[in-house]
């Protein structure tokens, strides 16, 4: 059984466009992040989430909003889609908080803005 | 310069050798996260650290908070054990907390 689960895999759309990203998580963590990996390969914190409260948001787009219709899921919407938005996303989760429990990370999502 | 610093960038080793990659960090933590992503991109957590030393196989962790270092070794290394390893803190200015990464460690080794 996948424990962190993102769809899709990959994504490709046009500048402008508006797309979301889902991600689920069976593994009963109360805590979940979204990562951007740009073209360095330099990973990123976006949003980190927990019961459903948002509690760290770096300096992120007001263009990117983090949904969370339930413990199990943190879905990613992005507006306006821009061609810096290119990368991957990876969606993780833990049992407590970054500084109580190690991660688990989905596959990614490969987003390309052309 | 970023905060969380780490050496060496590559390491090319024969399989076998002991593999030792360093984390140096400029500020204070409450913890230190390894992480191992794959060539295929998938991602990894190998260790969570606040003090001391983790063992799991072949791999050992092992942070020094006064001299703000970490260290992941990995022993009697294998051709699967090429990834790119990242260090990640969570540190604390005042009452805030952020995430920084480091640059990660391209590790290959050779059979």
């Amino acid at each position: 059984d996948t424990a962190v689960s993102q769809t899709p895999k990959y994504l490709v759309t046009q500048m402008g466009n508006d797309k979301s990203i889902k991600c689920e998580q069976n593994l009963g963590h109360d805590t979940m992040y979204w990562y951007k990996q740009d073209s360095k390969k330099f990973l990123k914190i976006m949003f980190s989430y927990n019961n459903k409260e948002l509690i760290i948001n770096e300096t992120v787009p007001n263009r990117f909003s983090p949904k969370s219709p339930d413990k199990a899921h943190l879905n990613l919407h992005i507006n306006s889609l821009e061609l810096g938005d290119s990368a991957v996303y990876f969606c993780a989760s833990s049992q407590g908080d970054w500084d109580r429990s190690e991660q688990f990370f989905g596959p990614g999502t490969r987003l390309t803005v052309l | 310069k970023n905060e969380v610093e780490q050496s060496p960038q590559n390491l090319t080793a024969q399989e076998g050798e002991f593999i030792t990659i360093n984390c140096s960090y400029s500020v204070g933590i409450s913890a230190l996260h390894w992480l191992q992503q794959h060539p295929g991109g998938g991602i990894v957590s190998l260790f969570m650290l606040s003090s001391g030393k983790k063992k799991h196989g072949r791999l050992i962790a092992t942070i020094n908070i006064q001299e703000k270092h970490s260290s992941l070794h990995i022993t009697a290394s294998h051709p699967r054990d090429s990834a790119v390893y990242i260090c990640a803190v969570r540190s604390r200015y005042g009452g805030a907390q952020k995430l920084v990464f480091g640059q990660g460690t391209r590790l290959t080794i050779n059979p």
